[in-house]
């Protein structure tokens, strides 16, 4: 078990310019979230993986971001035209299956928008 | 809508001495509760949850919670503090009605314990 793994750690990018995140969950793990961090925060739902189907994403996710989970395995979580506000730790988490509710969560992929 | 308080930013506690971080919380039906704890540079991890049964819950490195439904608390405990349990402490909900799979989040305690 090598736990949940997200590329990159930290990126920089200056605003207007889109990035792209990674999550790799816990193998066999059929359900993957992800969540915004920021300082002084608690996690924020941003959206729910089922295998490959998304079944939730937040209301506060506007239409710049976009996630997949293509095979079911890892997941993208893509952001077009980042704003300084975008600035953030976005965490990835896994949940095996159904009847354990605990979630295994990377250690986050930083995000400053310049 | 489902909600989460975590009303003390911070908590102050000898080590060996009992501590309590607090949660209270508000969603539709029944309530999934859970306890993470994040160290510095690290990700958040999973402490323990209660789900249904026995109101006090056991979780790792000695610690336990107790649901209350009536106060709509699940307050985080454990008998003797350690220096080494110093960390920030999130409260977790999941509401059980169908329709939402989301879990929301306490903005966290921060928990420090004085040698």
């Amino acid at each position: 078990d090598t736990g949940v793994s997200q590329n990159p750690r930290h990126k920089i990018t200056k605003r207007g310019q889109n990035v792209t995140f990674r999550c790799d969950p816990i193998s066999e793990h059929n359900r993957l979230y992800w969540y915004r961090q920021t300082l002084g925060q608690g996690p924020e739902f941003l959206t729910y993986f089922q295998n490959e189907a998304q079944l939730e994403k937040s209301r506060l996710l506007s239409d710049r971001f976009s996630a997949e989970r293509p095979k079911g395995s890892f997941s993208t979580l893509e952001i077009q035209r980042t704003e300084q506000g975008d600035s953030a730790m976005y965490l990835c988490a896994s949940s095996p299956v159904p009847g354990s509710y605990e979630q295994y969560f990377g250690p986050g992929t930083r995000l400053t928008v310049t | 809508a489902q909600s989460v308080a975590q009303p003390e930013d911070q908590v102050n506690v000898a080590e060996g001495n009992p501590l309590t971080v607090k949660c209270t919380y508000s969603v539709s039906g029944n309530p999934y509760l859970f306890w993470y704890v994040q160290y510095p540079n690290r990700g958040l991890q999973f402490l323990l949850k209660y789900i249904t049964g026995d109101n006090l819950v056991k979780g790792s490195y000695g610690f336990e919670a107790e649901f209350n439904k009536s106060q709509t608390s699940f307050h985080l405990k454990k008998p003797s503090a350690l220096v080494s349990d110093s960390a920030l402490y999130f409260c977790a909900v999941r509401a059980t009605t169908s329709g939402t799979y989301k879990y929301i989040f306490g903005t966290g305690t921060r928990l420090k314990v004085l040698a």
